[in-house]
């Protein structure tokens, strides 16, 4: 079965850019997905097709997919951003989630 | 406004059962495929069953094939997800959501499952 590979957690300054990382065989021949899912909150869609932003999310969140890894970019990075982030790919109709990132604003 | 609710979560035995609800409004519900994801205390999201929006095909995660089962009523619009055979570490917040744009795009609050004797 499909593997997607997440660091356990990432560390970011209020103001600085937070950089969570996603690797997986061949992942930029599938569409990442990136759900962010905050203490006591259900799961919210923060980015699909590795790069597009849904509506209501800020500009401040970005993606990007090169090779075998996807990236999910905060700039300025905000208190607010705190939470567990995921990302997610589809093989065939299963949703393949990686192990999930806590970004911690210090 | 697009919305997803569940309900029908609680607390039972080991070997147990319970059907979860999932209660759609604000979008053409029977044109869209279907998902059961649930996050168990401190792991991650698992992805436990899809539905295509007609029914005719099911796919689950090997952790629950055979003790679970998806369905939908198109016309009521709600997700189901009937758990039978329940154990310890099915404990979670089970969440629906819907797939468009090969993404979930939209989840549901979830509701809590909890297996203990």
């Amino acid at each position: 079965s499909y593997e997607l590979t997440q660091p356990p957690s990432v560390s970011v300054s209020p103001g600085q850019t937070a950089t969570i990382s996603c690797s997986g065989h061949d992942l930029d021949r599938r569409y990442t997905s990136w759900h962010q899912q905050r203490p006591g909150q259900s799961p919210l869609l923060v980015m699909y097709h590795d790069k597009r932003r849904p509506s209501g999310v800020p500009a401040r969140f970005s993606g990007s997919n090169s090779g075998n890894t996807t990236t999910l970019t905060i700039i300025e990075t905000q208190a607010v951003d705190e939470a567990d982030y995921f990302c997610q790919v589809f093989e065939n109709t299963t949703a393949v989630f990686g192990g999930g990132t806590r970004l911690t604003v210090l | 406004e697009v919305r997803l609710e569940e309900s029908g979560g609680g607390t039972v035995q080991p070997g147990g059962s319970l059907r979860l609800s999932c209660a759609a409004s604000g979008f053409d519900f029977r044109t869209y495929w279907m998902h059961w994801v649930r996050r168990a205390p401190g792991k991650g999201l698992e992805w436990v069953a899809h539905i295509t929006d007609d029914s005719s095909r099911r796919t689950y995660a090997d952790s629950v094939r055979g003790r679970f089962t998806i369905s939908r009523d198109n016309i009521k619009n709600i997700l189901y997800l009937q758990l039978n055979s329940l154990r310890a570490d099915d404990t979670a917040v089970y969440f629906c959501a819907r797939t468009r744009d090969a993404t979930l795009d939209v989840w549901g609050r979830g509701t809590l499952v909890s297996v203990s004797s």
